[in-house]
């Protein structure tokens, strides 16, 4: 499965900012998924939405799709220390297939 | 969600040798995964788990090298044969309950390679 890209790779903010991840996707898919991985353990399912959804809420966090652009982003607002962690997305065709990922971005928040 | 238990969580293995991984889930799902994260990298799909057959496998991967066995709807079992220090990564395996929503992970399988 070929990876997708994330941009930034790295971003470090102040706590109380918001943060926002970019997401894109090679191949047409059923739904996109967000992860939060701390130091290497496993991954921490944050958010799915949908290949016809445009937008979805769960928190302080908010993701958006654009199937058009092949892209998806996840805002995190008024980060807290604890949001110290990488962050995946993740597409899906559907069915039977597993996920393909993208390379993350590493999210530092400074205290 | 789906409690996923994973074993062992870490091993320090001698080239050469082989290492089977576990994967236990709390109830019955349609599909089982298994990835793996190389240092500072992101997941690769190794394979889906089917039960009662044989595992499907990406390239790049084949089953002489990582063969998996599934012989029920809640358990799975990943072996990493004939390692080398490039085999060091974490294991992790992955549960889907149902068509079309959320994967659930394990806590993963680091395995350093000496």
């Amino acid at each position: 499965s070929q990876q997708g890209e994330e941009d930034p790779q790295a971003l470090s903010i102040q706590e109380g900012e918001n943060a926002t991840m970019n997401c894109s996707y090679k191949t047409s898919i059923n739904n996109l998924q967000w992860y939060r991985q701390n130091s290497g353990r496993g991954l921490v399912h944050l958010i799915l939405i949908r290949s016809n959804e445009r937008e979805k809420h769960s928190g302080r966090l908010r993701v958006t799709l654009d199937t058009s652009k092949k892209s998806s982003s996840l805002l995190i607002t008024a980060s807290r220390a604890a949001d110290t962690a990488s962050y995946f997305c993740a597409s899906s065709g559907g069915g039977a297939d597993g996920l393909t990922f993208g390379k993350g971005t590493h999210l530092i928040i400074q205290p | 969600s789906a409690v996923i238990s994973q074993k062992p969580s870490r091993d320090i293995c001698q080239r050469g040798t082989s290492l089977t991984i576990q994967c236990q889930v709390d109830s019955q799902v349609t599909m089982m995964f298994w990835y793996r994260q190389q240092p500072g990298q992101s997941l690769t799909l190794i394979a889906t788990a089917n039960q009662g057959s044989e595992a499907t496998y990406e390239s790049g991967f084949v089953i002489d090298k990582f063969p998996i066995s599934r012989p029920n709807l809640t358990f799975s079992t990943l072996t990493v044969s004939n390692m080398s220090p490039e085999d060091s990564s974490i294991y992790l395996c992955s549960v889907i309950r149902n068509m079309n929503t959320e994967a659930f992970f394990g806590q993963g399988t680091r395995l350093t390679v000496v």
